[in-house]
């Protein structure tokens, strides 16, 4: 069965400091992968995706996210995280020939001054 | 370039009451999607539509839920009657079209958020 898993609920960090949010997978084949963001009142925005090729892949604001197929990972980064970068982020995959999305359960990220 | 429209943005009924929703997707895209998103979930395909027409509708509990969009461009989903856990956010996203492929992205809207007391 197809699932995600971002095991993170809930990560803290500091204003300047570095963030790194996981994301794993269990799927037939590589999937499309996808990292959305969630502001308070918000939809959901993409931040990057993965199809094929560079297995690091450049986002906006500043997120970048690298796939690991060994290791059927997907994680999300940013070297420098900014107090507008609290929200809840989403880690999504889907089959390629396919419409559906599958999310993950989401980690919210609270950035402390 | 619009993104996707809906309303309410908030909305609290009590169990038993009907409820509907709205949604306007972006102009051109022919491809429709509704998410129920639980409070510490992750979004869940209802329904998608293609046009006005239904492709996809195995997770919409059909007992209670319905959704139309009539001339493939607006749609609706409505809640009759409602129930306690349907407490949750209504996302709706539009793609340019069906079907897979890495071009096909999803836009979404900011949502409803639903309270059922």
């Amino acid at each position: 069965a197809q699932s995600v898993t971002q095991p993170d609920i809930h990560i803290t960090v500091s204003e300047g400091a570095s963030l790194e949010l996981r994301c794993n997978y269990s799927y037939g084949a590589t999937p499309y992968l996808f990292w959305y963001v969630q502001s308070p009142g918000q939809g959901l925005q993409l931040l990057l995706k993965y199809f094929s090729g560079d297995t690091l892949v450049q986002g906006i604001k500043g997120f970048e996210a690298e796939f690991k197929r060994s290791q059927s990972s997907f994680n999300l980064r940013k070297p420098s995280v900014h107090w507008s970068d609290a929200a809840e982020y989403f880690c999504a995959v889907r089959h390629p020939n396919d419409y559906k999305l599958s999310f993950g359960a989401g980690t919210t990220v609270t950035v402390r001054a | 370039e619009a993104g996707v429209a809906q309303s309410p943005r908030y909305k609290i009924i009590e169990k038993r009451q009907s409820v509907a929703f709205w949604c306007n997707p972006i102009s051109g895209h022919a491809t429709l999607y509704w998410y129920q998103q639980i409070l510490g979930q992750g979004p869940k395909l209802l329904i998608q539509f293609q046009n006005n027409g239904v492709v996809d509708d195995s997770q919409l509990p059909k007992d209670r839920f319905s959704a139309e969009r009539l001339k493939g461009v607006d749609s609706t989903l409505k809640i009759q009657p409602a129930k306690l856990e349907d407490s949750a956010v209504y996302l709706c996203a539009s793609s340019s079209r069906s079907g897979g492929g890495a071009d096909n992205e999803q836009f979404f809207g900011p949502g409803t958020r639903l309270t059922v007391l």
